[in-house]
């Protein structure tokens, strides 16, 4: 049972135009969401975050926007620089218990941002 | 500061042999968290160590994989003996405590490959 999906397995954008990745989860009990990125042959690095109380959060070109009654979160990229091309990954910890901390990804998506 | 820092990068065994990989978490966090991904799927938990201690193991597939972290700093994760499913990238991630917002420091990963 896949709690966290990240239906689009890829996604192609022009440079400068808006990114938008698109994460869905299925476990009420998460209230705090990650994106992380992933460069080929390294480790997901973490990009942004948001918590359950807010419904967005920004830094810089990059937003998520979270819809708690949909289970529903996206990243905006804006404007998409080549350089963000990645493989980026939603993911949620769990919130109690003993696998306080534990993370569920996504699948992933591959952003390809051409020039 | 250094990352974590994992060895090998490769791995290229077969079916049967046994494999050890390392983990070096960054200095002086408390938190070592193993994961894998599989075929370019999601990247699942594997164990949660605090300090030396296992918070939790409950994502580690079956008894031919053994996790240990002596002394609360290196990790290593033994595979005995290997199978073909495997296979795939082992992420090792440090935290410095186990909190909700308390970011996961991710590690190159590990190719193994089980022929």
């Amino acid at each position: 049972d896949q709690q966290v999906k990240q239906n689009s397995p890829s996604l192609s954008v022009q440079e400068g135009r808006i990114s938008i990745l698109n994460c869905d989860y299925t476990n009420s009990m998460f209230d705090y969401f990650l994106w992380y990125k992933k460069y080929p042959a390294e480790g997901p690095t973490f990009l942004i975050s948001i918590s359950s109380i807010k419904d967005k959060n920004e830094d810089g070109r990059f937003t998520v926007f979270l819809n708690k009654s949909a289970k529903h979160l996206s990243l905006h990229i804006v404007p998409s620089q080549p350089g963000d091309s990645a493989v980026y990954f939603c993911a949620a910890p769990n919130a109690g218990g003993t696998s306080y901390g534990k993370l569920t990804f996504g699948q992933g998506t591959i952003l390809t941002v051409h020039p | 500061e250094a990352g974590v820092t994992q060895f090998p990068s490769h791995s290229v065994i077969e079916k049967g042999q046994t494999v050890t990989l390392r983990c070096d978490p960054i200095s002086g966090h408390d938190n070592l968290y193993w994961y894998r991904r599989v075929m370019g799927k999601e990247i699942k938990f594997l164990l949660h160590f605090v300090k030396e201690s296992k918070q939790d193991e409950s994502g580690m597939p079956n008894n031919r994989f053994l996790a240990e972290r002596t002394g609360g700093t290196y990790s290593t994760l033994k595979v005995q003996p290997a199978e073909l499913e495997d296979s795939g990238v082992y992420f090792c991630a440090s935290s410095p405590r186990p909190g909700l917002t308390d970011t996961q420091y991710f590690g190159p990963g590990t190719r193994l490959t089980v022929l």
